[in-house]
């Protein structure tokens, strides 16, 4: 089945480390996100791309950035982690803009 | 940029009694309304979703109303069990401006059906 998957699934890290998440897709969807999830805050965007030369900052960018290396890959990156960026994060796709998004497995990121 | 508001943040039922999450947006361009269910240690996943041309969409025990010009929608589960216990999330996405297609979630509801 086609699918979202995120790597790695789990992660811990020092603070002050650089760290990457990746998000690959087997969908041929053309829109790709990147979501911070935090109890009682619901799911955040971080960023979002709609297609590889299209990157756009969503509500909570700051210390990240990412990466759309192929319709089919987007990165997040944390340049130097701190200890609030401690979240489950979410990769999502979707095709057009009136479509179900669906999601990867999550990266669980602890920052010590 | 657009704001949904989820309420209530926890709900607690007892098998066979009927939930109801609410959600409020902000966004009068906003056309695509869907809901998510978050099991726990799983993805979001797709329940149910509406369209701004629609006032209300059944699957089931599940059902969805929204009212445009209030500016809010809701979801309804009827006969709940106790697989129905998750994380319910409502969303919104623009349909036009600088926003466009960006999908805003609520906070969240967690929803326990006690048997």
């Amino acid at each position: 089945d086609a699918d979202v998957t995120q790597t790695p699934r789990n992660r811990i890290t020092k603070t002050g480390k650089r760290i990457m998440l990746e998000c690959s897709q087997t969908k041929g969807h053309d829109r790709m996100y990147w979501y911070r999830q935090d109890p009682g805050l619901g799911l955040r965007l971080i960023y979002y791309s709609f297609d590889v030369k299209d990157i756009n900052k969503g509500e909570i960018s700051d210390g990240y950035s990412v990466s759309r290396q192929a319709q089919a890959k987007f990165s997040l990156s944390l340049e130097s982690a701190i200890p609030n960026q401690t979240a489950l994060y979410f990769c999502a796709t979707s095709e057009g803009a009136r479509t179900e998004a669906f999601f990867g497995q999550g990266t669980r990121l602890t920052v010590v | 940029g657009e704001n949904v508001e989820q309420h209530p943040s926890t709900l607690s039922v007892q098998e066979g009694d009927s939930a109801v999450i609410k959600c409020t947006y902000s966004d009068s361009a906003s056309n695509y309304f869907p809901w998510y269910k978050q099991e726990l240690g799983k993805r979001p996943q797709l329940i149910i979703d509406i369209r701004s041309n629609v006032g209300e969409k059944k699957d089931q025990r599940i059902a969805v109303t929204l009212n445009k010009t209030a500016k809010h929608f809701s979801l309804h589960i009827t006969e709940t069990q106790p697989e129905d216990s998750a994380v319910y999330f409502c969303a919104a996405r623009v349909a036009g401006g600088t926003s466009y297609g960006k999908l805003t979630f609520g906070q969240g509801t967690i929803l326990t059906v006690h048997p």
